[in-house]
């Protein structure tokens, strides 16, 4: 099993520019989260998927589209990259269950924003 | 407003030597304690949890405590290695959501 995989590693935007962020999981979990880490800020909920077909915003969702394409993928877009959202981005996935609260996170995209 | 605090930014402590990291919360309606550790360049990886019945969790070297009144829990390494070397977040869980404090780094020395 490959986890929760992550495209692209790394990206360099301009202002202005879009792009779409990747994500996939093999686990068949039913739920999906992206987040965002700044120094000093720990990881943020920007939106998250709580089973296929839903979305919902998390705690910065300013700036940020997301897409659950089937229950693998989940993707985030940024149609107008800002500085703002120069970070490294984080998607997760979680199984159903309040026993199973634990989410596994992929490696992670790092985005620079010109 | 974080609803999730680690106030140390960094640890630094003594191959063999006991690691005590802590994190402090505020929203009561928080469920499940969980905390992760990250290397450069990875994404967080689950490392022990607890469940807001429970005071204490023990896995091998890692045990973390809850102190529910206090709204506190905290983690102990005992003895911290080299690959313990990481930065360690703490999380808490209410439904489908997780919030992270900010992490500490911590440094084992040889």
């Amino acid at each position: 099993n490959a986890g929760v995989t992550q495209t692209p590693k790394f990206q360099v935007l301009k202002t202005g520019q879009s792009m779409t962020l990747q994500c996939a999981q093999d686990m068949n979990h039913n739920s999906m989260y992206w987040y965002r880490q700044d120094p000093g800020m720990g990881l943020r909920l920007i939106y998250y998927s709580a089973s296929e077909g839903t979305t919902d915003k998390g705690e910065v969702p300013n700036g940020y589209n997301v897409s659950r394409l089937n229950k693998r993928e989940f993707s985030l877009r940024l149609e107008s990259a800002a500085p703002s959202q120069t970070s490294v981005y984080f998607c997760a996935s979680r199984d159903r269950g309040p026993s199973y609260n634990e989410q596994f996170f992929g490696p992670g995209t790092r985005l620079t924003v010109l | 407003d974080q609803q999730v605090k680690q106030n140390s930014p960094s640890l630094s402590v003594q191959e063999g030597r006991i690691s005590i990291l802590n994190c402090d919360y505020t929203n009561s309606m928080f469920d499940y304690f969980l905390w992760y550790k990250k290397y450069p360049a990875e994404g967080p990886t689950f490392l022990i949890s607890i469940s807001s019945i429970k005071d204490k969790n023990e896995d091998g070297r890692f045990t973390v405590f809850l102190n529910k009144s206090a709204k506190h829990l905290s983690l102990h390494i005992v003895p911290s290695q080299p690959g313990d070397s990481a930065v360690y977040f703490c999380a808490a869980s209410a439904s489908y959501k997780l919030s992270f404090g900010a992490g500490t780094t911590v440094t084992v020395r040889a």
